[in-house]
């Protein structure tokens, strides 16, 4: 099964507006990680944030994790209509058993 | 740097049909993995490799082979082609363990079994 899960699935907003989207996980991790894909095309990097972090920003970009409750939220803010695409939260494992597993992704449509 | 690079970008298989999805980096990454994407279901881990010579399974490694002869190329084949195979296909790569795990992502192929 899918390490990360996103929530929202969907998530719908005006231009100007702010978007939260959640992911929770279910093993200890290295890191978490948040990717972008526009329509049609490869995912693109977005930010890291390390276990032992709490919370990072990145321009209009804040994501906070939380290891005791194996949950991470992505923030979004003043959002625009080229921020529509969908976010997925991804996890990496360390060690032996090194590798990133993705979620199922969140859907940002902003309205303009 | 070309970053990373996948070919073809479309095939069109039969089942039953055998192809290889070529994948390759310039950036000297130990990391390397493939992903599936399916609509609803996010990207999922076929195979990875963690350097040359040394590959493991993903979450959906069956229909799959993967090898890993060298640093730069990490090859997909599949064996014998079925319809569930259709998707778009992702390949990644990264640095391991050296504090930077960003994943490099190449543009996709797009396989459709018939």
């Amino acid at each position: 099964s899918q390490q990360g899960e996103e929530d929202p699935q969907a998530l719908s907003i005006q231009e100007g507006e702010n978007a939260t989207m959640n992911c929770s996980y279910k093993t200890s991790i290295n890191n978490l990680q948040w990717y972008r894909q526009n329509s049609g095309r490869g995912l693109v990097h977005l930010i890291l944030i390390r276990s032992n972090e709490r919370e990072k920003h990145s321009g209009r970009l804040r994501v906070t994790l939380d290891t005791s409750k194996k949950s991470s939220s992505l923030l979004i803010t003043a959002s625009r209509a080229a921020d529509t695409a969908s976010y997925f939260c991804a996890t990496l494992t360390g060690g032996s058993n090194y590798k990133l597993t993705f979620g199922k992704g969140t859907l940002l449509t902003v309205n303009p | 740097n070309a970053g990373v690079t996948q070919t073809p970008k479309f095939q069109v298989l039969k089942t039953g049909q055998s192809m290889t999805l070529q994948c390759a980096q310039d950036m000297n990454h130990e990391y390397m993995s493939w992903y599936r994407q399916d609509p609803g279901m996010g990207l999922r881990l076929i195979h990875y490799s963690v350097g040359a010579g040394i590959t493991d399974q993903g979450e959906v490694p069956n229909g799959y082979n993967v090898s890993r002869s060298t640093t730069e190329d990490f090859p997909l084949r599949l064996l014998s082609a079925a319809p569930s195979q259709t998707s778009v296909y992702f390949c990644a790569s990264s640095y391991r363990d050296r504090g930077t795990d960003t994943q490099y992502f190449g543009p996709g192929t797009r396989l459709t079994v018939l």
